[in-house]
């Protein structure tokens, strides 16, 4: 079974912090996906890895792609009260769906 | 706006109840996946259709069940309704289906189902 495990579970930070997010399976992705998602919305496509080693960058978001392509991290830099959100990694599964992580809860305080 | 729509925005019932949930894909999208969103496990994929025909099958009951048809939108039906149901329900679309990177799913505002 694919699984996607995303850490931390919540964050709140102060305004211009910067912060980390983690997304870790043990197993490999053909490609990975991130999206953020706010309250009473459906998540929102950001970014999708696909290379491992890969590093992809939206404006002070950093996108990176494991070697081995099981795992992947979100970097924001300078974080703004804009980026509050439910941030989840999703990879494909074997029937053509996502698999999601269970999200990474942002809260960025001015 | 993703271009998906669904139908209704929240729903309230009872247990033992039976609803049904509505979305239209995107202009242009096969392929319609459904999930569920609860507090507990997360985004669970349901089911996926693509041009009529159900294609994948994830952790749906079998209380539930869907269907798309000929002009693309998609219906979830729930049945026998219970407490632990309550959760946010999402339809996403793509044009294909083939789940690789490049066929982007796209996903509705959802409809919040509470069971009292």
């Amino acid at each position: 079974t694919q699984l996607l495990e995303q850490s931390p579970q919540f964050l709140s930070i102060q305004e211009g912090e910067n912060l980390t997010v983690y997304c870790n399976s043990s197993s490999v992705f053909s490609s990975l996906q991130w999206y953020r998602q706010e309250p009473g919305e459906g998540p929102v496509l950001l970014v999708t890895v696909v290379t491992g080693g890969e590093v992809k960058k939206l404006k002070r978001l950093t996108f990176q792609f494991g070697d081995a392509r099981k795992d992947s991290s979100l970097h924001i830099t300078a974080a703004q009260p804009g980026d509050t959100g439910l941030y989840l990694c999703a990879g494909g599964g074997s029937q053509g769906n996502l698999i999601f992580g269970k999200g990474t809860k942002l809260s960025v305080k001015p | 706006d993703s271009g998906v729509t669904q139908t209704p925005k929240h729903l309230i019932t009872a247990t033992g109840q039976r609803v049904t949930l509505r979305c239209s894909p995107r202009s242009g999208d096969l392929s319609v996946y459904w999930y569920q969103q609860s507090l507990d496990q997360g985004l669970q994929f349901l089911i996926q259709y693509y041009n009529g025909e159900e294609r994948a099958k994830g952790n749906i009951l079998e209380r539930f069940s869907a269907q798309q048809f000929p002009d693309l939108h998609s219906e979830l039906n729930l049945s026998s309704l219970e407490l632990g149901d309550s959760a946010l329900y999402f339809c996403a679309s793509s044009v294909y289906s083939s789940g690789e990177f490049t066929d982007t799913q796209y996903f509705g505002p959802g409809t919040r189902l509470t069971v009292l």
